[in-house]
C-alpha cells in the first residue's frame, strides 16, 4: 500500500506571493491533518479535514487555509507569505482521525 | 493546554540500550505515540500504546506508560548506528473529540560507533 505523499518536495517564494501544498493519504484513509514544523515554535497542528470538513484548526493566522477533496487528497493554501511562513510543512493521515497516524516526507518552504 | 517535554540529546554506544523519556501534563489522550525523524525526512511512526496499558513491546522497542506520573519511555535494545536520529512522542487524539497530536520537542538520538 503506498504511504503518504506530498507535492512538491521543495518550494522556494517570495514574501507576498502565495503557495499551494498538496497531500495524497492513504488509500482508503478519510483524515487528513497538516503541521508545521520549524526549529523554533517544534511541530504545530494547522488544521484536519474529514470528508471534505474541516473539523479541527489550530492557533494560526487566516492566511493559512485548506481543502479536502472528495477522492480524499487535501491542500493547503498560505496567501501573502511572509519570512516566518519558511518551514517544513507536513500532512499526516489516518482511517477516521481518532487513530494512528501516518505521515508523509513533508515540503519544504523557503519563503525569501 | 497540553505540555510535553522530552529531554533534547542523547547518546549512547552502539549496543548499548537507548532510553528516551516524554512527561505531559494533559491525561486525555486515547493514543501516546513515538515518531522517529531522519534529517530531511517525515516522520515515521515507530510504535505507539493505548492509554490504558502500561507497556508495549515490539521487537527492540518496549514502549513504558506511568499514567500516575504522566512519563511515557521508549526504550530501544542493542542500538545501533541507523537508530540516530529525532526521536519525537505525541498525544492524541483527545477524548473531547479533537483530531490533533501534541508533539514533544523531540529528542536528539546519537548513536557512537
Amino acid at each position: 500500500k503506498a504511504g503518504v505523499t506530498q507535492t512538491p518536495r521543495y518550494l522556494i517564494k517570495t514574501r507576498g506571493q502565495q503557495v499551494t501544498l498538496s497531500c495524497s493519504p492513504i488509500s482508503g484513509h478519510r483524515s487528513v491533518s497538516w503541521y508545521q514544523q520549524t526549529p523554533g515554535q517544534g511541530l504545530q497542528f494547522l488544521f484536519e479535514y474529514f470528508s471534505e470538513t474541516q473539523r479541527n484548526k489550530g492557533n494560526f493566522p487566516g492566511r493559512f487555509s485548506g481543502r479536502q477533496f472528495s477522492n480524499s487528497r487535501s491542500e493547503m493554501n498560505v496567501s501573502t507569505l511572509e519570512l516566518g511562513d519558511s518551514a517544513l510543512y507536513l500532512c499526516a493521515s489516518s482511517l477516521g482521525g481518532q487513530d494512528e497516524q501516518f505521515f508523509g516526507p513533508g515540503t519544504r518552504l523557503t519563503v525569501l | 493546554g497540553e505540555d510535553v517535554e522530552q529531554s533534547l540529546f542523547l547518546s549512547v554506544r552502539e549496543g548499548d540500550s537507548s532510553v528516551i523519556n516524554c512527561t505531559y501534563t494533559d491525561s486525555s489522550s486515547t493514543y501516546l505515540y513515538w515518531y522517529k525523524q531522519e534529517p530531511g525526512a517525515g516522520l515515521q511512526l515507530l510504535t505507539y500504546i493505548f492509554s490504558n496499558m502500561d507497556m508495549k513491546q515490539d521487537q527492540r522497542l518496549t514502549v513504558l506508560l506511568n499514567k500516575k506520573d504522566k512519563h511515557l519511555s521508549l526504550r530501544i535494545a542493542d542500538t545501533q548506528t541507523g537508530d540516530s536520529a529525532i526521536y519525537f512522542c505525541a498525544l492524541g487524539p483527545h477524548r473531547d473529540s479533537s483530531y490533533k497530536l501534541i508533539f514533544g520537542s523531540g529528542t536528539r538520538l546519537l548513536v557512537r560507533p
